[in-house]
């Protein structure tokens, strides 16, 4: 199975500043995934990210807050722009093994204050 | 897009009896449905999934029911214990390779 490296594993921020979250992937993979885990809740997609393309966004997310880099086929970026309280959340990355298999990295914890 | 809804949100059983999760999704085209066990604190886990052309799925104590007429497929987790607890997912995978998630279900087995 794919093994995702994911880090940092939590980070406390300050409102108004941005953090980026990162995910290297040991195999190439085609897709990547960005998932959101507010608290007590579900996983709600916040992107996919296929290298040498842009990010393909959800409603409700934009890219002017969740930037996202792909430069190669293992690794990936999240940034958090510009952060409030309400960004605090869990964020996980995600890649397929074979085209369903899901596996997650072990995801960020981020609190703002 | 799809859309996948999971009930119940909680379930309490007794150590020994058998924990029943169902889910319902939208869109007719998805074809994947996997079921992850999340435990405090950790990342989500696969444990069983099944695939549109199948109806039913086991693996020791978990099997996975499909209906894709009614659109809607269940976990079952029979002899439960403890180690059970936790949250479980359902998700549907829609053309694009998206997993949409249901709600959640939090799964309590009482010793």
């Amino acid at each position: 199975s794919a093994v995702i490296s994911q880090k940092p594993s939590r980070d406390i921020c300050q409102r108004g500043t941005s953090l980026t979250i990162q995910c290297q992937v040991d195999s190439q993979v085609t897709m990547m995934f960005w998932y959101r885990q507010q608290p007590g809740q579900s996983l709600t997609l916040i992107a996919t990210a296929n290298q040498g393309s842009e990010a393909t966004y959800e409603s409700g997310f934009v890219i002017d807050k969740f930037p996202i880099s792909r430069p190669n086929l293992t690794f990936s970026t999240l940034t958090v722009s510009n952060m409030s309280p309400e960004d605090s959340s869990i964020y996980l990355c995600s890649t397929l093994q074979g085209d369903t298999e899901a596996f997650f990295g072990q995801g960020t914890r981020l609190t703002v204050v | 897009g799809e859309n996948v809804e999971q009930h119940p949100s909680t379930l309490s059983v007794q150590e020994g009896d058998s924990a029943v999760i169902k889910c319902t999704y939208s869109d007719s085209a998805s074809n994947y449905f996997p079921w992850y066990k999340q435990e405090l604190g950790k990342r989500p886990q696969l444990i069983i999934d099944i695939r549109s052309n199948v109806g039913e799925k086991k693996d020791q104590r978990i099997a996975v029911t499909l209906n894709k007429t009614a659109k809607h497929f269940s976990l079952h987790i029979t002899e439960t214990q403890p180690e059970d607890s936790a949250v479980y997912f359902c998700a549907g995978m829609d053309s694009s390779y998206k997993l949409i998630f249901g709600s959640g279900t939090r799964l309590l087995v009482r010793p």
